[in-house]
């Protein structure tokens, strides 16, 4: 089966730096994706990584390495508005439908 | 656009009445998900369809039944709702054009059987 582990909380203050991992298992694995969502609104997607390394967008990046089935996703010059929950995801193998499994989610706290 | 929407936003329920939660999209995704959400934990597939007229089940489908008679509409029903049921339920949507892992969820309806 696939599973996806990530912390279940992080706590950062505002202007530093974060990461929040995610180690997965699955059968097959095609790419490493990563939603955030906010308290009471809906997922939002935040980034996909397919090869191995770093992906830029903004103060946002996610890391990928296929070799250690590992990802994470950095948060630079934290801001109060970061506060939410994040999701890794990865594609079902089993599925070429879109069929995504997500892990259980890390709550990032801000503070000031 | 309104991209997603969800209706309603908020509902209540005795254990054993039915109800039907709605999914529209105005974007002509032929992709639509049904997840549902649970105090810590992340979102589970219910069911999915990938075209007008097909539905299919995902991880969590027993309780639940769907139908997508309309490309834009994707509905999902419980015939008699039961406390496990109490959960929020997320629609999402993505055009076959577009990466599988790249999908576009609604607001949310959150769900209370009692």
């Amino acid at each position: 089966g696939q599973s996806l582990e990530q912390p279940s909380e992080v706590t950062a203050v505002e202007g530093a730096i974060v990461q929040i991992n995610c180690t997965y298992q699955t059968s097959g694995f095609y790419g490493l994706s990563w939603y955030q969502q906010h308290d009471g609104g809906a997922p939002t997607f935040l980034s996909y990584n397919a090869l191995d390394g770093l992906e830029e967008t903004g103060r946002f990046s996610s890391f990928l390495s296929r070799s250690d089935s590992y990802g994470y996703l950095l948060l630079q010059e934290l801001q109060m508005k970061d506060s939410a929950s994040y999701f890794c995801a990865v594609r079902d193998p089993s599925s070429n439908t879109g069929k995504l499994i997500f892990g259980q989610g890390t709550t990032l706290q801000v503070k000031p | 656009n309104a991209g997603v929407t969800q209706t309603p936003k908020f509902r209540v329920l005795k254990t054993g009445q039915s109800m039907t939660l709605l999914c529209a999209q105005d974007m002509n995704h032929e992709y639509m998900y049904w997840y549902r959400q649970d105090p810590g934990m992340g979102l589970r597939l219910i069911h999915y369809s990938v075209g007008e007229g097909t539905t299919a089940k995902g991880e969590v489908p027993d309780g639940y039944n769907v139908s997508r008679l309309k490309k834009q509409n994707f509905l999902l029903g419980l015939e008699s709702a039961a406390p496990s049921q109490t959960s929020v339920y997320f629609c999402a949507s993505r055009t076959s054009g577009a990466r599988q892992e790249t999908q576009y969820f609604g607001p949310g309806t959150r769900l209370l059987v009692l």
